[in-house]
């Protein structure tokens, strides 16, 4: 089955800073979403991008499905930031079978 | 995603005690899933059902039983547990699973069996 590796697995930041979450993949890919698991448990939805670049207020993400990768942008980090970034594919003829990588936790001190 | 809404949030059960979870959603999607997430790993698929039959069962043990009663309910009853049972179990719908579209998720149920 497809590969899914996020780097880096930890990642500690000062509130304010900037972070780039890489997520490489290793078949070509119909779906990929981008997802945030807060402390509580809640996985929330960040972006649907299998190709293209999209942004959200603070947040934007790339996926260069060629070259078979993906990388979510977090600007003037905060506290609420603070989880796991999951980087999650589907490949072949339809979505049903999402694989997730293994996240990258993020902390953002104050 | 509140979206999808899952009851309850929290369950703690005895081994011989039977449950289920359950998981709504209004968004008009025909493909809902069951995911089960143990601690600091991802979410791992269990169930797929695509306009209310059962499509895939990723060999899970029969001691975990879906039903999906009509395009907006999902259950997941739960008997006969073992104490490794206990995970975050989310559930998860999208518009079907021919199309490419996003997976949207529900804030999960935990799971603690005793």
């Amino acid at each position: 089955g497809i590969q899914v590796e996020q780097s880096p697995p930890d990642l500690i930041l000062q509130e304010g800073a900037n972070s780039t979450l890489r997520c490489n993949f290793s078949d070509s890919v119909n779906n990929l979403q981008w997802f945030h698991q807060n402390p509580w448990g809640q996985l929330i939805n960040l972006f649907y991008i299998p190709s293209g670049t999209k942004q959200n207020g603070r947040l934007s993400a790339t996926t260069v499905a060629t070259e078979r990768y993906s990388l979510l942008y977090i600007s003037s980090s905060q506290t609420t930031d603070s989880g796991v970034y999951f980087c999650a594919v589907s490949s072949g003829g339809s979505n049903y079978k999402l694989t997730f990588g293994k996240g990258t936790l993020l902390t953002v001190n104050p | 995603d509140t979206e999808v809404t899952q009851t309850p949030k929290h369950l703690v059960m005895g081994m011989t005690n039977k449950k289920s979870l359950k998981c709504e959603q209004h968004m008009g999607h025909r493909a809902m899933y069951w995911y089960k997430q143990k601690a600091k790993k991802p979410p791992e698929l269990m169930f797929v059902y695509s306009y209310e039959k059962l499509s895939i069962n990723e060999s899970v043990p029969s001691r975990f039983s879906p039903e999906c009663p009509n395009s907006s309910l999902l259950n997941l009853h739960l008997h006969a547990l073992q104490p490794e049972d206990s995970a975050l179990y989310l559930c998860a719908s999208s518009q079907e699973t021919g199309s490419v579209e996003a997976q949207h998720f529900g804030d999960g149920t935990r799971l603690s069996i005793l």
